[in-house]
């Protein structure tokens, strides 16, 4: 069982809806990240909290608004997303490196 | 530019054989991780390699930070089909500004056949 719980598993959304993904860790660390994953790309970082503060966000588009209102939460609120934002989207937590990582959101922008 | 090479992108073995991946680059990392991931599934952590020229031993499996901290390698002897995946390196910049951030490499898929 991972230290680090992302809901849903599988989303597939409209470009005009509006969802969001959670992420919970249990781990007592106080990092915390958003990763997206596309095919045949590395992994890119999209924001990092620290102690519940954004200390990056890596120019993500502002369709995507990440939330974290405490230490062991973060959430990645989505609208009007388009289809080339269709990817694995990863939540990680550290305190300090390694990151622990949850077994991903698979969404699909339909 | 990517700041994390790692190599080769596809490995295609045979059960038995030994393989090595390496990821190297020009910059000075305080921390190198190896991961390993399953379709669908996030990376989970094999190894952290912190001091230069640091050997890790994991069952078969042998991680190597080089003695500048900008490269390491994987080292698998006796692959099995179990060890099919997709193996990726990361680490921290050295002096970076952001805490705890993580360049990743582009991934290795390894694939064992019986």
């Amino acid at each position: 069982e991972t230290g680090v719980t992302q809901t849903p598993r599988h989303l597939v959304m409209g470009m005009t809806n509006k969802k969001s993904l959670k992420c919970e860790q249990h781990l007592g660390h106080n990092a915390m990240y958003w990763y997206k994953q596309s095919a045949k790309k590395p992994l890119e970082l999209m924001f990092v909290y620290n102690f519940k503060e954004q200390t990056e966000n890596n120019s993500v588009p502002s369709r995507f608004s990440p939330e974290c209102p405490n230490s062991s939460h973060l959430f990645l609120h989505l609208h009007t997303l388009q289809p080339e934002d269709s990817a694995l989207y990863l939540c990680a937590s550290s305190q300090p490196p390694p990151a622990f990582f949850g077994q991903g959101t698979r969404l699909t922008v339909v | 530019t990517q700041l994390l090479e790692q190599s080769p992108q596809f490995l295609s073995i045979q059960e038995g054989e030994n393989l090595t991946v390496y990821c190297n680059s020009s910059s000075v990392f305080s921390s190198l991780q190896w991961y390993r991931q399953e379709p669908g599934e996030g990376p989970v952590l094999l190894v952290t390699v912190v001091t230069g020229g640091e050997v890790k031993k994991l069952k078969r499996l042998t991680f190597q930070f080089g003695d500048a901290r900008k490269d390491s390698s994987l080292h698998i002897t006796a692959a099995q089909p179990g060890d099919t995946g997709l193996y990726l390196c990361a680490g921290e910049v050295a002096g970076g500004t952001s805490y705890g951030k993580l360049t990743f490499g582009q991934g290795t898929i390894l694939t064992v056949h019986p």
